[in-house]
């Protein structure tokens, strides 16, 4: 990975709606693309990844969709709860390239 | 299983001052990851280690910061002098290979530079 940027750095949302944050990024080699979720003074934990072999991939009420000819994934979050507000933090990289990582995005699900 | 584990949680020093961080990985995980996390940013690789070797240090401040994983299990991540710059949460992450497997994070070391 080279560079991925974030978008957008804040995102407030009401509890029941849809939460959508974009990642866009340049090395056409990269070929895996994780989300982490970091609650306040917590560690990184990956919530979802995708690989470049697939189009999307969804797990309960997260889902992560990757456009490899536009470079760019999002993560899509249905059905927020107040759990749910964090920062996210979405990440590229491919072989033994490290991973890269976003600058964030901080999640609020207003109850 | 176990967690990936660091010490210490929190380190307070001052500039021109040295300070060192161990991490012990997940039992197995042969990849082993320094990061710094400056606040509001996401974390950025220092080095990462595959067994005891280095695989990538292109971005570790090689005048000041140095890292070792000589057994191929535990790491300590040392930086000496310390820069008010340096002020960040630093987190070690293990993965079972090179190869995009999950990477698993510590609880992280808050170090302040003051």
């Amino acid at each position: 990975g080279e560079n991925v940027e974030q978008h957008p750095s804040t995102l407030s949302v009401q509890e029941g709606d849809s939460a959508v944050i974009k990642c866009t990024y340049s090395d056409s080699a990269s070929n895996y693309f994780p989300w982490y979720k970091q609650e306040l003074g917590k560690r990184p934990q990956l919530i979802i990844d995708i690989r470049s072999n697939v189009g999307e991939k969804k797990d309960q009420r997260i889902a992560v969709t990757l456009n490899k000819t536009a470079k760019h994934f999002s993560l899509h979050i249905t059905e927020t709860q107040p759990e749910d507000s964090a920062v996210y933090f979405c990440a590229e990289g491919g072989g033994n390239t490290p991973l890269v990582f976003g600058k964030g995005t901080r999640l609020s699900v207003i109850a | 299983e176990a967690g990936v584990a660091q010490s210490p949680r929190y380190k307070i020093i001052e500039k021109r001052q040295s300070v060192a961080f161990w991490c012990n990985p997940i039992s197995g995980h042969a990849t082993l990851y320094w990061y710094q996390q400056i606040l509001g940013q996401g974390p950025k690789l220092l080095i990462q280690f595959q067994n005891n070797g280095v695989v990538d240090d292109s971005q570790l401040p090689k005048d000041r910061f140095s890292a070792e994983r000589l057994k191929g299990v535990d790491s300590t991540l040392k930086i000496q002098p310390a820069k008010l710059e340096d002020s960040a949460v630093y987190l070690c992450a293990s993965s079972f290979g090179l190869d995009l497997f999950e990477q698993y994070f510590g609880p992280g070391t808050r170090l302040t530079v003051t």
